[in-house]
């Protein structure tokens, strides 16, 4: 079946650090690829999204691209600022006839000044 | 401006008690979804709906109903049966149909506790 898998966190960053976090994804048919940001007490964000292999999604300064040969979507940063400390998730959507969406554990990324 | 309207932003539940989350879109999207997170913890997928009159169970559907009169509306009913209703319920919405590549749109939450 289709899953999506995140680095553990919490990934712990000063202020100007480079971010990586980790994502890879198994999925049949062709997926679209997303990261969602969620700030405390509030819901889930859409940051970036890519849906189709090699398509680089960017936004805030946040990039992931597509890599179907790794099935990876990494999401990063090249420098993080403390506002940035949130949850982040890593999601997919198919063409699989349902209209589901396969989301990742978060990854809760804090960023100290 | 379009969104997801969620209401109440808290509420509390007795023992023995129906409560009824309200999510309202204006986005003109046919499928609609119901999550539940519990702290620390990823989304589970609770019902979702493709169309008017029709819904799915997810993941996570014991204890839980919902309905879908109409396409901008998606209530969720936590019912008695539901043993540990405690959690942050997050509901979203997305094109479907044509649009199944596109992401979805969540609402604010609705944080239910127990009495």
């Amino acid at each position: 079946g289709n899953s999506v898998t995140q680095m553990e966190g919490p990934v712990t960053l000063s202020e100007e650090a480079f971010l990586t976090i980790n994502c890879t994804y198994t999925a049949t048919g062709y997926p679209s690829l997303f990261w969602y940001v969620q700030y405390p007490g509030e819901g889930l964000q859409l940051l970036l999204k890519a849906t189709k292999a090699d398509d680089k999604g960017s936004n805030k300064g946040f990039e992931a691209t597509y890599r179907k040969e790794t099935t990876s979507f990494h999401l990063e940063k090249g420098s993080v600022q403390v506002s940035d400390s949130a949850v982040y998730f890593c999601a997919l959507t198919t063409t699989s006839g349902t209209y589901k969406y396969i989301f990742g554990t978060g990854t809760r990324l804090k960023v100290l000044a | 401006d379009g969104g997801i309207t969620q209401s109440p932003k808290y509420l509390f539940r007795k023992e023995g008690q129906n409560v009824t989350l309200s999510c309202e879109q204006n986005l003109n999207h046919d499928a609609m979804y119901w999550y539940r997170q519990d702290p620390g913890q990823g989304l589970r997928l609770i019902y979702y709906s493709q169309i008017v009159n029709d819904f799915q169970k997810g993941d996570i559907a014991e204890g839980y109903s919902v309905s879908r009169e109409k396409k901008e509306s998606f209530p969720l009913t936590v019912t008695s049966a539901q043993k540990n209703p405690t959690a942050f319920y997050l509901c979203a919405s997305s094109s479907g149909g044509s649009g199944i590549n596109q992401p979805q749109h969540f609402g604010d939450g609705t944080r239910l506790s127990i009495l």
